[in-house]
């Protein structure tokens, strides 16, 4: 079963807004990454925040992480129409031998 | 540039086909690599873990003998679909890392998979 649920399921705003999407998890973690994807392509690797981490920042990306709450949150300023595409967390348990476990993915629609 | 090159894009055949789906690592050497089936609308799902010069470590539930996966080399891991039936049409994707624990995975474009 996957590890990573997030929310919402499906996110659609106006240009200019900014988009948040969340993310939990059940286990320790190495580290939690967020990935993106457009329709019937690959991910593409978004930002890496590690256990030790609270936020990092990518451009118009912002990741915060609570080991407490065992959640994460992606928020995306100033959205833009090309930022249209389906958001997964992925965590890299500890003991999982590398491998990631994906959550069920936020799909984000911006319309322009 | 692409780290992981996938091939085919798509593939469209008969119900009773195998269908073999490479994954290539680009200028790196990957001991590991995994592979994930993708439904539509829903999240990534691993069925394996690809592992140079020894056995693939599947996933609960995924049938060996029905998805065959060859680690030959530190670049190459293939997939076979052996007999696919229109219930493993799917997406599905490889990916590998490059280095320690806390760098992220690369993932090929995905392969379509049709079966008729």
């Amino acid at each position: 079963s996957q590890q990573g649920e997030e929310d919402p399921q499906a996110l659609s705003i106006q240009e200019g807004e900014n988009a948040t999407m969340n993310c939990s998890y059940k286990t320790s973690i190495n580290n939690l990454q967020w990935y993106r994807q457009n329709s019937g392509r690959g991910l593409v690797h978004l930002i890496l925040i590690r256990s030790n981490e609270r936020e990092k920042h990518s451009g118009r990306l912002r990741v915060t992480l609570d080991t407490s709450k065992k959640s994460s949150s992606l928020l995306i300023t100033a959205s833009r129409a090309a930022d249209t595409a389906s958001y997964f967390c992925a965590t890299d348990a500890k003991d999982a031998g590398n491998m990631l476990t994906f959550g069920g993915g936020t799909r984000l629609m911006v319309k322009p | 540039g692409a780290v992981v090159s996938q091939h085919p894009s798509r593939v469209i055949c008969k119900s009773g086909t195998s269908v073999k789906i490479e994954c290539r690592s680009l200028d790196f050497q990957a001991t590991t690599m995994f592979w994930y089936r993708q439904f539509p609308k829903q999240s990534l799902m691993l069925m394996a873990t690809s592992n140079e010069g020894s056995k693939a470590t599947y996933e609960q539930g995924v049938e060996k003998d029905k998805f065959l996966i060859n680690h030959a080399s530190l670049t190459l891991s293939t997939l076979t679909v052996t007999s696919a039936h229109p219930e493993d049409s799917s997406f599905y994707i490889c990916s590998a890392r490059i280095g320690g624990v806390h760098q992220p995975q690369h993932f090929g474009d995905g392969t379509r998979l049709s079966i008729l």
